[in-house]
């Protein structure tokens, strides 16, 4: 059974760059060859997917955060990260990782418990 | 991007009736639809792939269909456990989802 578990500050100031990590448990982030994605929930603007990473270091951003959204892998450590820059008081919200089951039919099958971020100075 | 808009935004329903959640795309998603389950404090759970394929482990009173643009999730006889927040889920362009749905008894 594939686990995900976010970690990272819970809090950011705004302007700065905020930066999370998605440890996979229970597999291998190059298993199946499925990309690892980041998604976040907000009370504004619902379910929002940030973007997708594939263990090969190739990644694909949601077109409204592409200007700020880098991830990469971490192939020893099993681990993949999101780093966000500019921070605002609109991107607080829970940040949660998940896989992509990417085929015929593609859909988020594996979730982190999320972690909430909280934008302030 | 492709915009799922959900309705209603909340259903009440009794214990043991049906419940139906509907799932508007703005342009055809093909059968590229996925349907969650979020409970308070939780992650989003898969429930229905493909438009109508169960997840594993997903009770068979949980039923999708549709195709194209519009779709449909059906609680057959809602239990007190269903009670939940409902989103829906395009990946024919990149990933988007719907508002959600509150069901609640």
């Amino acid at each position: 059974q594939v686990q995900l578990q976010e970690s990272g500050p819970g809090l950011v100031k705004p302007s700065q760059t905020l930066s999370l990590t998605c440890a996979v448990s229970g597999g291998s982030l190059s298993s199946g060859g499925y990309p690892w994605s980041w998604i976040r929930q907000s009370p504004g603007k619902g379910l929002e997917w940030i973007g997708y990473i594939y263990y090969s270091g190739s990644a694909y951003y949601n077109p409204s955060l592409r200007s700020r959204v880098s991830m990469s892998v971490d192939t020893s450590r099993n681990q993949f990260s999101l780093r966000l820059s500019s921070i605002t008081a609109a991107d607080a919200a829970v940040y949660y990782c998940a896989r992509f089951h990417s085929g015929f039919n593609r859909y988020f099958d594996y979730w982190g418990q999320g972690t909430l971020v909280t934008v302030s100075s | 991007e492709i915009v799922m808009t959900q309705s209603p935004g909340t259903l009440s329903v009794s214990p043991g009736e049906r419940g139906t959640l509907s799932c508007r795309a703005s342009q055809s998603v093909g059968s590229n639809l996925a349907w969650y389950q979020q409970k308070p404090g939780q992650a989003p759970r898969l429930l229905i792939y493909g438009a109508s394929t169960r997840a594993t482990g997903v009770p068979v009173r949980f039923n999708g269909t549709g195709s194209g643009t519009e779709f449909t999730l059906t609680i057959s006889s809602l239990q007190s456990e269903d009670i939940a927040l409902y989103y829906c889920q395009q990946s024919n362009d990149w990933p988007t989802f719907g508002g959600g749905t509150k069901v609640e008894i």
